[in-house]
């Protein structure tokens, strides 16, 4: 069984639209995360929810809006697409947001923007 | 604020040989760190970690030192395999209660080559 899931595993794009993906964990666990991987596999902490609430937003463009509709889920919202959002988005959860929990990834999203 | 430094890219190995990726940090507080490792295609996987100064972290023959006298966690192991071949990131995770989050070095390409 997958533990963490992301869908779709690739989206393509025109600017200017409006996509979502979609995160699931069966792990049971609290907290959910979204991080971004660059072109050149830089990776970086976008958003995280503990318990269906929001605990981190590293000053992301208000144009990406996570929805977690439970602490198994947690969903990314993206408007109005640009160039610059095509990267590798992939999600994580933990069994909390406390100290040293490893955190579990999806197989992530590749997103492109035309 | 914290970060981690990884040596660049790509190593490139003949299978057997010992490898070194080289991985030091700045950070404040008591950090874990962590290995993860993402093969072609895929998502990250947690290769091994460590919460304290002085634990090792092990596993496939890979190890890591948490050393906080010189702020490395330098990934080795004695003999690789082209299995091996994929990209290496180190992350720190800075240990704040409940904002807890990972921060990624830029990753290492590791080619290992029959």
């Amino acid at each position: 069984d997958t533990a963490v899931s992301q869908t779709p595993k690739y989206l393509v794009t025109q600017m200017g639209n409006d996509k979502s993906i979609k995160c699931e964990q069966n792990l049971g666990h609290d907290t959910m995360y979204w991080y971004k991987q660059d072109s050149k596999k830089f990776l970086k902490i976008m958003f995280s929810y503990n318990n269906k609430e929001l605990i981190i937003n590293e000053t992301v463009p208000n144009r990406f809006s996570p929805k977690s509709p439970d602490k198994a889920h947690l969903n990314l919202h993206i408007n109005s697409l640009e160039l610059g959002d095509s990267a590798v988005y992939f999600c994580a959860s933990s069994q909390d947001a406390a100290l040293q929990e490893t955190q579990y990834f999806g197989p992530g999203t590749r997103l492109l923007v035309l | 604020g914290d970060s981690v430094t990884q040596m660049e890219g790509p190593v490139t190995l003949s299978e057997e040989a010992f490898l070194t990726i080289n991985c030091t940090y700045t950070a404040t507080g008591y950090p874990s760190f962590f290995w993860y490792v993402q093969y072609p295609g895929e998502g990250l996987q947690l290769l091994l970690k460590a919460t304290k100064a002085d634990d090792k972290g092990s596993n496939k023959g890979f190890e890591a030192t948490y050393r906080k006298e010189t702020t490395s966690f330098h990934l080795e192991k004695g003999s690789v395999q082209v299995s091996d071949s994929a990209v290496y990131f180190c992350a720190l995770s800075p240990g704040s209660y409940n904002t807890d989050k990972l921060i990624f070095g830029t990753g290492t390409r590791l080619q290992v080559f029959p």
